[in-house]
């Protein structure tokens, strides 16, 4: 499969803990996006790497968020001491900068759920 | 500011009729616009996109739509709904800031009765 895939699917954990995921994207692209997507909502931008650069993080994006692209490739995306509304489905995207019709592709996600 | 606004929730169309999906816009700009699909556990899938060429747009499945500059709206259309149509359809506006960022509307659940 050469889609962007999401690891893990789905992430229970106690409110007061930290999760990471991770996002591969589509191994030519040099853009990658992070999404959150609440139940009866449409996804809402959280941030965005040009290669290993972040280069643009949206309000949604507290301090207890951080998201890494350490070499380009993979991005991982950390949610330190949840909270009970952080529950929503994480996606990520990955596009290719300049490409005569630039998409953005996105993977399946990871469904978060803070009990 | 650029945004979308989709007028129903909720669509419900019988297998082989026609499908409409309705979205309005806000741009201070001429904008680009997209259809996504979403089916469950799946991802988010491009059905169409407009860029300022042709202002009608054909995608996959049959799917199309036509970008009325006077209106503001960006209705998706497709003459003839089939069971595998049924999800969640988002219209969705770029920021045109080079980052390529999407805003998308709240969403539409399309639902196909056989």
């Amino acid at each position: 499969d050469t889609g962007v895939s999401q690891d893990p699917r789905h992430k229970i954990t106690k409110r007061g803990q930290n999760v990471t995921f991770r996002c591969d994207p589509i191994s030519e692209h040099n853009r990658l996006y992070w999404y959150r997507q609440t139940l009866g909502q449409g996804p809402e931008f959280l941030t965005y790497f040009q290669n290993e650069a972040q280069l643009e993080k949206s309000r949604l994006l507290s301090d207890r968020f951080s998201a890494e692209r350490p070499k380009g490739s993979f991005s991982t995306l950390e949610i330190q001491r949840t909270e009970q509304g952080d529950s929503a489905m994480y996606l990520c995207a990955s596009s290719l900068k300049g490409a005569t019709n630039e998409k953005l592709f996105f993977g399946s996600g990871t469904q978060l759920s803070v009990l | 500011a650029q945004s979308v606004t989709q007028l129903d929730s909720h669509v419900s169309v019988s297998e082989g009729t026609p499908v409409l999906l309705r979205c309005n816009y806000s741009s201070s700009y001429s904008p680009s616009l997209f259809w996504y699909v979403q089916h469950p556990n799946k991802g988010l899938q491009l059905l169409l996109k407009y860029t300022s060429a042709a202002t009608l747009v054909k995608g996959i499945n049959g799917f199309e739509a036509e970008f009325k500059k006077s209106e503001t709206s960006f209705h998706l259309t497709k003459p003839s709904a089939h069971m595998s149509d049924a999800a969640e359809y988002f219209c969705v506006v770029n920021d045109q800031t080079g980052a390529n960022n999407l805003f998308f509307g709240t969403g539409t659940r399309l639902t196909v009765i056989p």
